[in-house]
Order: C-alpha cells, then structure tokens, then sequence
C-alpha cells in the first residue's frame, strides 16, 4: 500500500537554528513528491515539486531534496514566520490525486 | 483575487441535517479535488474530476457523499444526514494537467456537526 511517513511529528528550534524534516515514501510508480507549508486554520500552500532522485530545489531558506525512498526539507536560519506545518505528499503513476502524510509541526522561536 | 475560492468558510450543523459546500477553481484548471482533513492528520483524498468527469472516488466517499463538477466549472460537495464523524475541514484544490500538475487548495470550509 501506498504510504507517505514524515518525522518528527513536532519539532522546536530557537531563531537562527538550522534543521531537516523527514518524508518517507513506499510507492509504486512515482510521478512527483510535493511539500506544502500550512498554517492554522488555512488550506496547504505549494512550495515545491521533485521529480527525480537527486533533484534539489531551493526557496529562500527552504531546501528540498529527492532520493529514492525519501525526501528532506532543508531549513536553513529558521525566523518565526517560518513556524507553520509542512506537508510531504505523492503522485504515483497516472492517478491525479497526492496522498499526503500527517506532516511536521515546525516552531520556531524568537 | 484568482485563487481556489471555497464556500462557505464555516458551516455548523445539527445531526442528520444536509450541508453543501462549493468550491470554484482557477479558472484556467481542468482538475478539480476534494480532500477532507482531521485536527493533526493529513489532508485525505475524497474524489476529483477532470473537466466534468468525476475520474476517481475515495473508499472513504460514502453514498451520503456526493461532488457534482457541472459544465466542468465549479464544484458541489454534498453530505447527506449529517453525523458527528463528518466534523472536519474539506478541502478543494485544482490543478492543470499541462501546467506542472501541481494542486492549488483553497482556503477551505469548516463542518462542525453538534
């Protein structure tokens, strides 16, 4: 079965602090790793698409990367507006939809 | 504004009663999704639709479930007689096929059913 894991569940970091959140992935056929950013109350934002091992994309101080069975989430220098939940969700073979894994709560402190 | 518009935003509902929610995608988008997310969970796939053609149904769609996606525009979700278990947000989000395929979520409506 298709499955999407992301660790830690929950993670704290003082301002500056830099850190990496996890998604694993068993899927048959992938065809894009997706990762959203969501804050309370609101819909998921898309932030990047990876489509091949190896692949890397930055957005100011988020970096993702790709291999074979999971993916990073880079933060580098978190500020407090980066405090928010971020999603990791797959596209396997020709079905439009993602399934999503439960996602990492990010807080970081002033 | 050119985003995913969702309505209504909040929506509380007695026990057994119908609620619809809508949801009008970018315009320039021919999928159309519905997702439905837990307090703490991910959002889960309910159903979407290509054009007008719903493509794919979740097990968890039951029959008091319904989406409608008429002239290929906007959106109805429908759920029938209501239960406690239906509390959530449901989520819709859009995507083009020839533009990266990536999903655009709107804001989402909130079902809260006392």
């Amino acid at each position: 079965e298709d499955q999407v894991t992301q660790s830690p569940e929950a993670l704290r970091l003082q301002e500056g602090e830099s850190s990496s959140l996890n998604c694993s992935y068993t899927v048959s056929g992938l065809r894009g790793l997706f990762w959203y950013r969501q804050d309370p109350g609101k819909g998921p934002e898309f932030l990047f698409t990876l489509y091949s091992a190896g692949e890397e994309k930055e957005k100011e101080r988020l970096k993702a990367t790709l291999t074979k069975k999971e993916s990073f989430l880079h933060i580098t220098a978190p500020k407090p507006e980066d405090s928010a939940t971020y999603l990791c969700a797959v596209r396997r073979g020709s079905q439009g939809n993602l399934i999503f894994g439960k996602g990492t709560k990010l807080s970081v402190k002033p | 504004d050119t985003g995913v518009s969702q309505n209504p935003r909040h929506k509380i509902t007695k026990r057994g009663q119908n609620v619809t929610f809508r949801c009008d995608p970018i315009s320039e988008h021919n999928r159309l999704y519905w997702y439905r997310q837990t307090l703490g969970q991910g959002p889960e796939f309910l159903t979407y639709f290509q054009n007008e053609a719903q493509l794919e149904k979740s097990r968890l769609l039951s029959d008091r479930f319904s989406a409608e996606r008429p002239k290929g525009s906007f959106s109805t979700l429908e759920i029938q007689r209501t239960e406690q278990g239906d509390s959530a947000m449901y989520l819709c989000a859009s995507s083009s096929t020839y533009l990266g395929g990536e999903l655009f979520f709107g804001e989402g409506s909130r079902l809260t059913v006392l």
